[in-house]
């Protein structure tokens, strides 16, 4: 099993319309989860943290985390088509500093 | 607002050949790290580095791999020996301390390319 397991997608949503990005995690210990937006060619990009079960927004982006179904997800609003990138789950296992990160989302938002 | 940033944004080498990374980290962060991406796949953890010396590494960074902070600003990985299969996007991170310490930021990239 991948410790980070996201659909590659395509995932295609029209503008102005709710993107929805999931993600699940193998590792039960694991305590802190990073969605990361990606542009081809660039730098992963930090957009949304969260630490505790339950619903976390900012702006336009909510993040969500289930430790109980080691689930976690990443809502975009009001989709623009700059929105479109490749968005990276992350998270840091038990005991660790590092991130593992899962294989990421690709999304388009169409105009 | 402050920003990690890297040198060479791209290196070519021969097989065989040294290669030195470079990355300022943001100025108060006191975490640094390593991650490369090889073409079409995911970001690999290489290491982490604190209080000047390594605190984790994975199964990726071998001998052939070392980090060095030479100086108060810069933070480097050196890969002695490179090979084909060390081609790939190297990114240096860095995160702040206390209650924000895993909130890792990353700089633009070095593309590595090994001939």
């Amino acid at each position: 099993q991948k410790e980070v397991e996201q659909n590659s997608g395509p995932l295609s949503v029209p503008e102005g319309a709710i993107a929805s990005l999931n993600c699940t995690y193998s590792d039960r210990g694991s305590q802190s989860f990073f969605w990361y937006r990606q542009y081809s060619g660039k730098s992963p990009e930090l957009i949304m943290f969260i630490y505790s079960n339950g619903d976390k927004e900012d702006g336009r982006f909510t993040a969500q985390l289930n430790k109980a179904s080691q689930y976690v997800s990443l809502l975009i609003r009001d989709s623009q088509p700059s929105d479109s990138a490749t968005y990276l789950c992350a998270l840091r296992g038990t005991g660790r500093r590092a991130l593992t990160f899962g294989s990421g989302t690709r999304l388009q938002v169409q105009p | 607002e402050p920003e990690v940033t890297q040198t060479p944004s791209h290196q070519v080498t021969q097989m065989g050949q040294e290669v030195i990374l470079r990355c300022v980290p943001i100025s108060n962060h006191l975490y640094f790290y390593w991650y490369r991406q090889i073409l079409g796949q995911k970001v690999e953890f290489l290491v982490s580095f604190y209080n000047n010396e390594i605190s984790e590494k994975s199964e990726i960074f071998d001998d052939q791999f070392s980090v060095e902070r030479p100086d108060g600003s810069n933070f480097t990985l050196k890969i002695r020996s490179t090979k084909l299969e060390d081609s790939a996007m190297y990114f240096c991170a860095s995160s702040d301390h206390g209650n924000r310490d895993y909130e890792q930021y990353f700089g633009p990239g070095t593309r590595l390319t090994v001939t």
